[in-house]
């Protein structure tokens, strides 16, 4: 069955350096663009960033331009997300989601993973 | 960017009760509109996308429609596992945005 699991989450200080990864299982990486999504505590869903399924392309939202950058493996089944420069409004469960690819965008996801809680405090 | 608004934020209903939650987008996003259920602690799950086709496992008393502007997302007979907050998301242009998210509870 398709799994993703999520890891690399933690206490954080301001300014600082963390790097998120999933592990997917139970389909073809290959095939499929990869998302993260962020719910920061009590609040609601935020989309982070994609990857394209080859790898060709990568989107982010406005406030993680610069900062962030998502990669994948293939020969691991594993997406990252590598965090810079991280404040405290980072501060979130972060979800790893599969998406279809089309012609036109890798944007329709399905599966999601469990998630991975980042604290980003002095 | 797309804003999309869900109404309500929050609804109390009944076992049994059909239930109607509605999204709005500030463009035209054709049937780009997906709906994702998530309960507390857990992950979202993914119950419909292209606005009306059901992901593969949703039971059918979840349904979607609309399109350009307007979508809605109806629970036919709410059962105790429904009672969850649900999410509207655009995925025709970057960057994909979410509803606000309507909680629905039991009355």
């Amino acid at each position: 069955q398709v799994q993703l699991v999520e890891s690399g989450g933690g206490v954080v200080q301001p300014g600082r350096s963390l790097r998120l990864s999933c592990v997917v299982s139970g389909f073809s990486f290959r095939s499929y663009g990869m998302h993260w999504v962020r719910q920061a505590p009590g609040k609601g869903l935020e989309w982070v960033a994609v990857i394209w399924f080859d790898g060709s392309k990568e989107q982010y939202v406005d406030s993680v331009k610069g900062r962030f950058t998502i990669s994948r493996d293939d020969s691991k089944n594993t997406v990252f997300l590598e965090m810079n420069s991280l404040r405290a409004e980072d501060t979130a469960v972060y979800y790893c989601v599969r998406a279809h690819c089309s012609s036109r965008s890798c944007y329709m996801v399905d599966y999601w993973g469990q998630g991975t809680l980042v604290t980003v405090s002095s | 960017d797309i804003q999309m608004t869900q109404s309500p934020s929050s609804l109390s209903a009944s076992v049994g009760d059909r239930v109607t939650i509605s999204c709005r987008a500030s463009q035209d996003i054709s049937n780009y509109l997906a709906w994702f259920q998530q309960k507390p602690g857990k992950a979202p799950k993914s119950l419909i996308y292209a606005a009306s086709s059901l992901q593969s496992g949703v039971p059918s008393k979840f349904s979607g429609s609309g399109s350009g502007t307007d979508f809605t997302l109806t629970i036919s007979s709410l059962q105790p596992e429904d009672f969850a907050t649900y999410y509207c998301q655009q995925y025709n242009s970057d960057p994909l945005t979410f509803g606000g998210g309507t909680k629905v509870e039991i009355k």
